[in-house]
């Protein structure tokens, strides 16, 4: 079965580390997201790719950085973590049409401090 | 730009009572409506989606919502509810952005708690 997995589940780090999400699709979806979710705000968009080498800034951008160099894969990395960027991410996959659902991964708690 | 609100981020009921969660949506375009469920320490899936069509869409686990255009409401119901539909639930709306492709946008969520 499709699936769309992400690793690592739990992390810790430390303020200033540089820390990368990995998140890896199997729906052959051209469509991929990132979120975070906290407490009385849902789920927030990070970033999100159409596509190979497109990658566009969601709502919640600063300190995020992503690469779309194949359709399965899109590595969520904080250049410089943050306490406030402790956080739950969800990646998720869709194909991109106005009737398609979003498929979720299993998230990563991460925590900075 | 597309957004939904949830109205109440914790609702509170007894096994066997009628569910009601709310969600309003904000949609300069005909929306694509979706309800999901979130369980403890795992990803969102998906509950039912409202494209075109019947405006009365069944999901899984018995739940069903309802789309009405006048009031921009689609609120999620399920008659009987049962311990293990207590979860988080999100609203999303779906909207085109540039390139002609379409990403949703969620609500906060609203967290069910069933008493027994």
């Amino acid at each position: 079965d499709a699936e769309i997995t992400q690793s690592p589940r739990h992390k810790i780090t430390e303020t200033g580390r540089q820390v990368t999400l990995a998140c890896h699709q199997t729906w052959n979806h051209n469509n991929m997201f990132w979120y975070r979710q906290d407490l009385g705000h849902g789920l927030r968009l990070i970033h999100y790719s159409y596509g190979v080498q497109d990658t566009n800034k969601g709502e919640v951008s600063d300190g995020y950085s992503v690469s779309r160099s194949n359709t399965e894969d899109l590595p969520l990395t904080l250049e410089s973590a943050a306490s406030s960027q402790t956080s739950v991410y969800f990646c998720a996959s869709s194909e991109g049409t106005e009737n398609t659902e979003a498929f979720f991964g299993q998230g990563t708690r991460l925590t900075v401090v | 730009a597309q957004s939904v609100t949830q109205l109440g981020s914790h609702v509170s009921v007894s096994e066997g009572a009628l569910v009601l969660l709310r969600c309003n949506y904000s949609s300069s375009v005909p929306p694509y409506l979706f309800w999901y469920v979130q369980y403890p320490n795992q990803g969102l899936q998906l509950l039912l989606k409202y494209t075109t069509g019947a405006t009365l869409v069944k999901g899984i686990n018995g739940f069903e919502a309802e789309f009405k255009k006048s009031e921009t409401s689609f609120h999620l119901t399920k008659p009987s509810a049962h311990m293990s539909d207590a979860a988080e639930y999100f609203c999303a709306v779906s909207g085109p952005l540039s390139g002609g492709s379409y990403i949703p946008t969620f609500g906060r969520g609203t967290s069910l708690i069933v008493h027994p």
